[in-house]
């Protein structure tokens, strides 16, 4: 029962290089999301896909592009990365049906920009 | 974004002994979520609360939906070392978004 998978699990790029992070869940979930973690700031939403076909930006979206490739996937670009875009990464699903709902988070994409 | 404000930032306890922390929030919410993250790991789900007044046990924690619907406490029994990690809640009305609280840190000194 792997719940939210994402790859790679650690990463470590140059600034200026592109990359992107895979998110996949078999929990048959409309609504997928992309959060970063950084010391003292908490989880911050980057984008989101209510549905597949749909993306919204969330809090902290600069620098960054999503595709929601489907329903099960939802993965994250960074076109040109910044040091400012070292942080841990999480992908995270849910089935709000509209009021209720549980979120599951992935393990984590650690990524550093040097 | 709007974070949910939730104490104490951190707990130094002995092994044994019982934890309480807590989560406020400006806005009412319908549904309430509790994580437990451990170094280097994801957010684990421990409980969710669906209903103001709700009380929920998962083991040794408990969980309450607060009646104003703009607050929710855990608790835990008789902690354990594995009981280490940091702790946060989740807040849901309607829409898309989640809203997280700060998280409490909990050390569990044997």
């Amino acid at each position: 029962n792997a719940g939210v998978t994402q790859t790679p699990k650690f990463q470590v790029l140059k600034t200026g290089q592109s990359m992107t992070l895979q998110c996949a869940q078999d929990m048959n979930h409309n609504s997928m999301y992309w959060y970063r973690q950084d010391p003292g700031m908490g989880l911050r939403l980057i984008y989101y896909s209510a549905s597949e076909g749909t993306t919204d930006k969330g809090e902290v979206p600069n620098g960054y592009n999503v595709s929601r490739l489907n329903k099960r996937e939802f993965s994250l670009r960074l076109e040109s990365a910044a040091p400012s875009q070292t942080s841990v990464y999480f992908c995270a699903s849910t089935n709000l049906a509209g009021v209720l709902g549980e979120l599951f988070f992935g393990e984590g994409s650690r990524l550093t920009v040097l | 974004g709007q974070q949910l404000n939730q104490s104490p930032q951190s707990m130094f306890i002995q092994e044994g002994e019982d934890v309480s922390m807590n989560c406020t929030s400006s806005s009412i919410f319908n549904t309430w979520l509790w994580y437990k993250q451990d170094p280097g790991e994801g957010p684990v789900l421990l409980i969710a609360l669906y209903k103001a007044g709700e009380l929920t046990s998962n083991g040794r924690l408990t969980a309450q939906f607060g009646i104003t619907r703009k607050d929710s406490f855990l608790n835990i029994s008789a902690s354990i070392p594995s009981d280490v990690g940091i702790y946060f809640c989740a807040g849901h009305n309607t829409g898309n978004q989640f809203y997280f609280g700060t998280g409490t840190s909990l050390t569990v000194i044997p």
